[in-house]
């Protein structure tokens, strides 16, 4: 499984959009891009994931560079409920997830 | 409708004490996946059934840990003699799979404490 980079930690102000990237740069043809969260104390959440279009839904935006090597998690109105620890993960469907680190958002008022 | 439950939601055990762990996947999901998280880190895989099949088992740490699901349904992670390394979240993750939907979606976890 390709590997992925992301920025240990960002903030963002409440009501802003935060812009959260990835980097993975070796991802293959086959492999998808899908991002989880995990809000201190639960179990991680499926976000959004995108082949190569751009994808949308209520949660957030993915862009997906044309190349594919990166790719940006959108959150367009960020509350204090999305400080979390967001994952980027690259998956060929099926079969286990290899999670990073992650990168640690906290919104801030 | 209801999600992923997990079962006891915290456990401490004594060094050496076996315990298992329960997971309720969502009903029809034919997926299971056994994670481990340690403090501070990502989730790591430990295994995977589809069904009542064990397909991969490459995550488990040492043969004192099994898991099964024998009925497609309800799974079991056991731990046996458990070590203080033991110490950590159990996350159970149903998806349904199989061209429908492979999103994982995830119970709260187990915290286990070993002392």
């Amino acid at each position: 499984d390709a590997k992925t980079t992301q920025p240990p930690s960002m903030d963002c102000a409440e009501g802003r959009a935060a812009n959260l990237p990835c980097n993975h740069s070796t991802i293959s043809g086959n492999e998808y891009v899908y991002w989880y969260r995990q809000i201190h104390s639960q179990g991680p959440q499926y976000i959004i994931h995108g082949l190569k279009n751009n994808e949308t839904n209520e949660m957030a935006s993915l862009i997906i560079t044309e190349d594919r090597k990166s790719s940006t998690l959108i959150l367009p109105h960020a509350t204090l409920r999305d400080t979390a620890v967001y994952y980027c993960i690259v998956y060929n469907q099926g079969g286990k997830l290899i999670f990073g680190q992650g990168t640690e958002l906290s919104v801030k008022p | 409708g209801a999600g992923v439950s997990q079962s006891p939601r915290y456990k401490v055990a004594k060094r050496g004490q076996d315990v298992a762990l329960r997971c309720d996947p969502i009903s029809g999901h034919v997926s299971l996946f056994w994670y481990q998280q340690a403090l501070g880190q990502g989730p790591e895989f430990l295994t995977y059934f589809q069904n009542e099949a064990q397909l991969d088992k490459s995550g488990l740490p040492s043969d004192r840990f099994f898991a099964e699901r024998p009925e497609g349904s309800v799974s079991t992670l056991k731990i046996q003699r458990t070590q203080q390394e033991d110490s950590a979240v159990y996350l159970c993750a149903s998806s349904p799979e199989w061209g429908v939907s492979y999103e994982q979606y995830f119970g709260p976890g187990t915290r286990l404490t070993v002392t």
